[in-house]
C-alpha cells in the first residue's frame, strides 16, 4: 500500500464552523506534512511532524490546529476560517530514513471553499 | 535551501522530447535534486531524484552537469497525459523532508 489517503475531497464551510481534515497513511511512514495549494501557486509548506511530533510550524494562523494521534494518521482541526483560506489542502508523507531519499508521498488533497 | 528556477511554461507536441532546464546556482555540496510531477487536482508525484551526472528510471532521466548549478529533466517522447506541472526541488537529503519547499514550477502542455 503507497496511497495517502485523504478525506474529505471537497469541504463547504463557513466562517463560523469548526471542521477537521483527516490524512492516513500505512507505510510505516514516520514524518508527516501538511500543504496548503492556491489555484496555479505551487504548494506551501503549513506543518512537519516526526514521529508523531510537531517539527515544524511554518508560521501557520492557530485558526489551523494540526494533530497527529499516532504515527499512520493526521489531521488538520479548521476553525473561524476567513474565504482566502479556501485551497487545496494536501498531507504528504515520507521515510524519514536518513541516508536514503525523502521522497515524499502525498495524497489526493481536500478541495476546502470557505463561504 | 536552495533557491531553483524553472521557465514558467513550455510547449509540445505528442512524440517528442521534452528537456526542463532548473537553474540552482547557490547548490550546498550536501543538496540533492529531485523532481515532481503535479496534475490538476492531485498531489504532486515524485518523478526521479539525482546528486550528479545521470539518472534514469522507467519515466524520466535526470542530467546534472559536473558544477551542479543546474538540472535537466528529461521526458522521453510525451504524450498527452504528461501535461502538468513539474517542480525541481533541492534540498539536503540528510536533513530529511522537513523542509520540502516547493518552487513555481514549469507548466507543460503537451499538444496532439
Amino acid at each position: 500500500d503507497t496511497e495517502v489517503t485523504q478525506t474529505p475531497k471537497h469541504l463547504v464551510m463557513g466562517m463560523t464552523n469548526k471542521k477537521s481534515l483527516k490524512c492516513e497513511q500505512h507505510m510505516g511512514h514516520r514524518a508527516m506534512y501538511w500543504y496548503k495549494q492556491k489555484a496555479k501557486k505551487p504548494p506551501e509548506l503549513m506543518f512537519v511532524y516526526s514521529y508523531e511530533k510537531l517539527s515544524i510550524n511554518e508560521s501557520v494562523p492557530s485558526r489551523f490546529s494540526p494533530e497527529c494521534p499516532n504515527s499512520s494518521l493526521l489531521n488538520l482541526h479548521l476553525h473561524a476560517l476567513q474565504p482566502e483560506d479556501s485551497a487545496l489542502y494536501l498531507c504528504a508523507s515520507s521515510q524519514r530514513d536518513r541516508g536514503v531519499s525523502e521522497k515524499l508521498f502525498f495524497g489526493s488533497g481536500t478541495q476546502l471553499s470557505v463561504l | 535551501l536552495a533557491k531553483t528556477t524553472q521557465p514558467i511554461s513550455m510547449d509540445s507536441y505528442e512524440g517528442q522530447e521534452v528537456n526542463i532546464t532548473c537553474s540552482h546556482n547557490n547548490i550546498a555540496t550536501n543538496d540533492y535534486i529531485t523532481w515532481y510531477q503535479q496534475f490538476p487536482s492531485q498531489g504532486p508525484r515524485f518523478i526521479i531524484q539525482g546528486y550528479k551526472t545521470k539518472v534514469t528510471n522507467e519515466v524520466a532521466s535526470l542530467f546534472i552537469p559536473a558544477d551542479r548549478k543546474s538540472s535537466t529533466l528529461s521526458l522521453p517522447r510525451v504524450s498527452l497525459s504528461d501535461t502538468a506541472v513539474y517542480y525541481c526541488l533541492v534540498g539536503d537529503m540528510n536533513t530529511g523532508g522537513f523542509k520540502t519547499i516547493f518552487g513555481a514550477g514549469t507548466r507543460l502542455f503537451v499538444k496532439a
